[in-house]
């Protein structure tokens, strides 16, 4: 009864091959967030989408895209993979984004590997 | 601009001892106030929240945390340790985003390791 699936848990790419992340959910929340955690850090915000309203953070790379092609699915979309980027990619998601009393949901993250 | 302080990255206990770890605050605004826990290679699990009401708040796993406002803190407890409970801890506050004020973000401390000893 999983309610925010990541799909792989582990991805391994070469160094610039293009790699999709993706997250889907069964909540029907408005609100999907894309974070990146590195090894004994915080989880980093990079972006997030209010029904189809992107939200980019301002220090996310250019090379970091998103797609939310219906309230379901998410993916994060990295155009050129630098060793830098090898990280753990938490999905996330929350009922209402104007209510900031809502807690984010989590899925299991998919930890990305640069060759 | 809301943050969050973790006092400790790493906190070590014995099972069956008290767990306490540090959260403090800054806010100008009322804040909502999360716990979250992490086991290794998965995501973040809400442990409890404080939004408004009652200060002392009971969450999963047998954790409480007490929102305390003259001292800016949110610090969890558990009465007695078990062995389960090693993982990572990261409190949060909720801030409102910059689009449009109508989207909110979480701002996350920097995590307390929790290990048992052996």
């Amino acid at each position: 009864d999983a309610m925010v699936i990541q799909n792989p848990r582990y991805q391994v790419t070469q160094f610039g091959k293009p790699v999709t992340l993706s997250c889907s959910q069964t909540l029907n929340h408005n609100v999907m967030y894309w974070y990146q955690q590195k090894s004994s850090q915080a989880p980093k915000l990079l972006f997030h989408y209010y029904d189809k309203d992107f939200n980019n953070e301002a220090d996310t790379p250019d090379n970091f895209q998103s797609r939310r092609p219906n309230t379901s699915f998410c993916f994060l979309d990295i155009r050129s993979p630098g060793l830098g980027d090898a990280a753990m990619y938490l999905c996330a998601t929350s009922r209402d984004g104007q209510a900031s009393n809502q807690p984010q949901h989590f899925g299991d993250g998919t930890r990305l590997s640069i060759l | 601009a809301q943050s969050v302080t973790q006092l400790g990255s790493h906190v070590s206990v014995s099972e069956g001892a008290l767990v306490l770890l540090r959260c403090n605050y800054s806010s100008s605004v009322p804040p909502y106030l999360f716990w979250y826990v992490q086991y290794p290679n998965q995501g973040l699990q809400l442990l409890l929240k404080y939004t408004t009401g009652a200060t002392l708040v009971k969450g999963i796993n047998g954790f409480e945390a007490e929102f305390k406002k003259s001292e800016t803190s949110f610090h969890l407890t558990k009465p007695s340790a078990h062995m389960s409970d090693a993982a990572e801890y990261f409190c949060a506050v909720s801030v409102t985003g910059n689009s449009g004020g109508s989207n909110y973000k979480l701002t996350f401390g920097k995590g307390t390791l929790l290990t048992m000893n052996p």
